[in-house]
This record gives structure tokens, C-alpha cells and sequence, in this order.
């Protein structure tokens, strides 16, 4: 089993709609969990960070852990074009300090 | 403007090459990773770096690999000898000195070795 697993896609969305990005992990005891966006070509960046069982939101992106069944997930909402890209999930280790990322799931969001 | 500096950009060099990629951590910033990115698979960490101190290479063939850091603003990495398997896109990253945060990345170093 992979310390970080996701979906590796194409997920394929509409203009508008809203896109479901997945991730599990296997390390119970980390504390922080990350979503980084890539563009083809480009270094990955960082657009969501979650502490915290629940849901957390910033624009058109929310966030959402559940600790206990050790899943975070990113939707974004009226999902554009320009949001075609890699979604990475990284999840630093029990330590804190070593973070490991998914695969990554490539979007496409048609116009 | 606060950013992760990494070269060179671009690197091609023959099979059994020496390769060395450097990179400048954000000021400040005490954690730096080494990750090597392809299409099979992904980001992975090769090694990293607290306060200067090597915490974990377990990622890295240490046959030909080896990282360092020279100075709190210099991280390299070095293959020697250089190897086609190699070829992949490197990224240096750093963060602050506090667990669980997040890292910054550079704009890497796309290796080809023929």
C-alpha cells in the first residue's frame, strides 16, 4: 500500500460543475495535509492546507478531512478551464517533517 | 519575492556524467527537500534536510547520488555516474523549521541523460 494514494484520473468535469479530488493515507499519526495544483510544465503549488476534521473553504476550493477514515478530499466549485491541471495531495509523516505526495489526479475541465 | 531558485533549468549530458543541480532555499527557511519527478512515478522524495543536518536519504540510490548542504543558501545534489534512468525532472523545495508545514517549491531541473 502506498502512503499516499489517489485516483490518478483523467477526471474529466464541465465547465461550471464542481470537481472531486480524493486522497487517502496510511499514516495515522500525521497532522497536516496539503493540496498543491501542477500545470503541465510547471513546479507544484501549494492552494489548500487542512488541520482539522471537517471542511475548510477558500474561493472556489474546499477542503475536506476525516482523520478517522484517514481521507481528504479537495472540491472546486464552478470548476473553470483555467483549473485544468495535476492536483497533488502531500501529507507530511508523523514526524512532521517528511511529506510525501500522491500520484497526482489530472482534471480537465471541458468548456 | 520570496522564491525557491534552482539550475540550471535544463540539463543534458551523456550517460556516465558527473551531474550537479543546485538550489537556493527561501531565506529563512531551515527544511529543504530534494524530489525527482516522472510520469511513472510521480514526486518522489529523495532525501531532505533540516537546519543543514541530512534526516532522511532513504529515497536516493546512494550507489550514485549524494546531497548537501554546503550553507544555510545552498542545497546540491549530485549523480555521479549519470545514468538514461535518470533522466527526470528535479525539484528542490523548502519550508520553515516547524513540523507539519507546508513546502515552496523551485522551478526544477529537467535532466536528460543520453
Amino acid at each position: 500500500q502506498k502512503e499516499v494514494e489517489q485516483n490518478s484520473g483523467p477526471l474529466s468535469v464541465p465547465e461550471g460543475a464542481i470537481a472531486s479530488l480524493n486522497c487517502t493515507y496510511s499514516d495515522r499519526g500525521s497532522q497536516s495535509f496539503f493540496w498543491y495544483r501542477q500545470y503541465s510544465g510547471k513546479s507544484p503549488e501549494l492552494i489548500m492546507s487542512i488541520y482539522s476534521n471537517g471542511d475548510k473553504e477558500d474561493g472556489r476550493f474546499t477542503a475536506q478531512l476525516n482523520k478517522a477514515s484517514q481521507y481528504v478530499s479537495l472540491l472546486i466549485r464552478d470548476s473553470q478551464p483555467s483549473d485544468s491541471a495535476t492536483y497533488l495531495c502531500a501529507v507530511p509523516n508523523t514526524g512532521g517533517f517528511k511529506t510525501i505526495f500522491g500520484a497526482g489526479t489530472r482534471l480537465f475541465v471541458k468548456a | 519575492d520570496a522564491r525557491v531558485t534552482q539550475t540550471p533549468r535544463h540539463k543534458v549530458t551523456e550517460m556516465g556524467q558527473e551531474v550537479t543541480m543546485r538550489c537556493q532555499p527561501i531565506l529563512g527557511h531551515n527544511t529543504v527537500f530534494w524530489y525527482r519527478q516522472t510520469m511513472m512515478q510521480g514526486l518522489e522524495l529523495l532525501a531532505y534536510f533540516r537546519n543543514r543536518a541530512p534526516l532522511d536519504d532513504s529515497g536516493m540510490p546512494k550507489d550514485r547520488f549524494s546531497a548537501e548542504m554546503p550553507d544555510a543558501t545552498l542545497a546540491t545534489l549530485k549523480i555521479q555516474p549519470s545514468e538514461p534512468r535518470d533522466s527526470a525532472v528535479y525539484f528542490c523545495a523548502s519550508g520553515r523549521d516547524i513540523r507539519n508545514t507546508e513546502a515552496f517549491f523551485g522551478q526544477g531541473t529537467r535532466l536528460t541523460v543520453v
